[in-house]
């Protein structure tokens, strides 16, 4: 089967970088997504790795490692907006969510 | 380009009542996934829909049930509902069905809540 595993929350300050990491157990994926999700809204699209290494799309860069089990979401020069929850899921035959990780950002 | 939408937006239900949702996806899309969310479980995979067959199933009990229409939208079911099925339930449409790489456009949503 699979598990996902994400910090249950974060809190960061505006400007700084934060790291949220999703570790995984799974037979096998095609790829790992990270959402976006704001309080009361839907999960929306920030990347998605397939092969090891870094992504990186503006202010938020993914990162992959297979053999490691292990992915994180890097968020550079955070904004208050930037608040959120922040979603890891293996893509399968199934799309498997983590619980997700509640990034706070103060002033 | 129309994105992803879901009726109703919230619903009140009493135990014991059904309910059904719809959405409807991005033009073109032939995958509609339906995924519930709440806070202690997060987000979990309830079935995903492509050209009107169920492809897969999450672990829900029997009592949840979907289809998708020959236009591609979807409706899911929930009979007999029970209070742990308050929570927000949310439809992904993409070009392809899962497993491929093909961005998944979440709705709105449906916040359910059964009293």
């Amino acid at each position: 089967g699979q598990n996902i595993d994400q910090p249950t929350e974060m809190t960061a300050t505006e400007g700084a970088i934060v790291q949220i990491n999703c570790t995984y157990q799974t037979s096998g994926f095609n790829g790992l997504f990270w959402y976006q999700q704001h309080a009361g809204e839907a999960p929306t699209f920030l990347s998605y790795n397939v092969l090891d290494g870094l992504e990186e799309k503006g202010r938020f860069s993914s990162f992959l490692s297979r053999s490691k089990g292990y992915s994180y979401l890097l968020l550079k020069e955070l904004q208050m907006k930037d608040s959120a929850s922040y979603l890891c899921a293996l893509n399968t035959d199934k799309l498997i969510f983590g619980t997700g990780t509640r990034l706070q950002v103060f002033p | 380009k129309a994105g992803v939408t879901q009726t109703p937006r919230y619903l009140i239900k009493t135990r014991g009542q059904q309910v059904t949702l719809s959405c409807s996806p991005i033009s073109g899309h032939r995958s509609v996934s339906w995924y519930q969310q709440t806070p202690g479980q997060g987000l979990q995979f309830l079935f995903e829909y492509f050209s009107e067959t169920q492809r897969n199933k999450g672990n829900f009990p029997g009592r949840f049930s979907g289809r998708q229409f020959s236009n591609s939208r979807s409706e899911m079911n929930v009979s007999t509902l029970e209070l742990g099925d308050s929570a927000l339930y949310l439809c992904a449409s993409r070009l392809q069905g899962l497993g491929s790489y093909n961005e998944q456009f979440f709705g709105p949503g449906t916040r359910l809540t059964v009293l």
